[in-house]
């Protein structure tokens, strides 16, 4: 596999449920992102990591936990998800700190469009 | 603050037109800009980028200039085809983070 790939692609959970979503890049990144997006609104940035340490958590909920266990792999976990939360999460990959911010480029994964009942 | 303004969709047009979408940007410093495109069903993915002033994006046919006295990066193509039908996304970094304009959709119909 190349790129960024992301697991599932499709998922419905109720408010209850506890799922999680993978991402895997096979770029040679160090840094990895999640981003959530919601019909009609920007992409809203929710958290970056940089050779596995987080740099940013951008306000978001607690019922969302990342975790990155290597440079490769990323995960966010899932529970007790509001209707509202229901929307397309994609992952992105990029060079990170080590590279020159100007020329670090962001590669996407497909998304996972998640379905809150 | 940093932030993206792009044109409103959707922008709909004929096979072989002209294509031309807006994009302003607000930003500290001196950000790099970008355009990406998410066709249906799919991520992201990079168009184009231009990392200073005057710096001209190309790719696929598409261009965009990095204006610093009108603070824009208008996405431009020639003649645009069918299979251009897609969200296109106007975006800036600065640092480690990408802020996105809200995306423009384009319908191209033969």
């Amino acid at each position: 596999e190349t790129g960024v790939t992301q697991t599932p692609r499709h998922l419905v959970m109720g408010m209850t449920n506890k799922k999680s979503l993978k991402c895997e890049q096979h770029l040679g990144h160090n840094a990895m992102y999640w981003y959530k997006q919601s019909a009609k609104k920007p992409l809203e940035l929710m958290f970056v990591y940089n050779f596995k340490e987080q740099t940013e958590n951008n306000s978001v909920p607690s019922r969302f936990s990342p975790e990155c266990p290597n440079s490769s792999h990323l995960f966010l976990h899932l529970h007790t998800l509001q209707p509202e939360d229901s929307a397309l999460y994609l992952c992105a990959s990029s060079q990170g700190t080590v590279a020159d911010y100007r020329t670090d480029t962001q590669y996407f994964g497909p998304g996972t469009r998640l379905t809150v009942l | 603050g940093n932030s993206v303004t792009q044109m409103e969709g959707p922008v709909t047009l004929s096979e072989e037109a002209f294509l031309t979408i807006n994009c302003t940007y607000t930003a500290t410093g001196y950000p790099s800009l970008f355009w990406y495109v998410q066709y249906p069903g799919e991520g992201l993915q990079l168009l184009l980028k231009a990392t200073k002033a005057d710096d001209k994006g190309s790719n696929k046919g598409f261009e965009a200039t990095y204006r610093k006295e009108t603070t824009s990066f208008h996405l431009e193509k020639g003649s645009v085809q069918v299979s251009d039908s897609a969200v296109y996304f106007c975006a800036l970094s600065v640092g480690d983070k990408l802020i996105f304009g809200t995306g423009t959709r384009l319908q191209v119909f033969p």
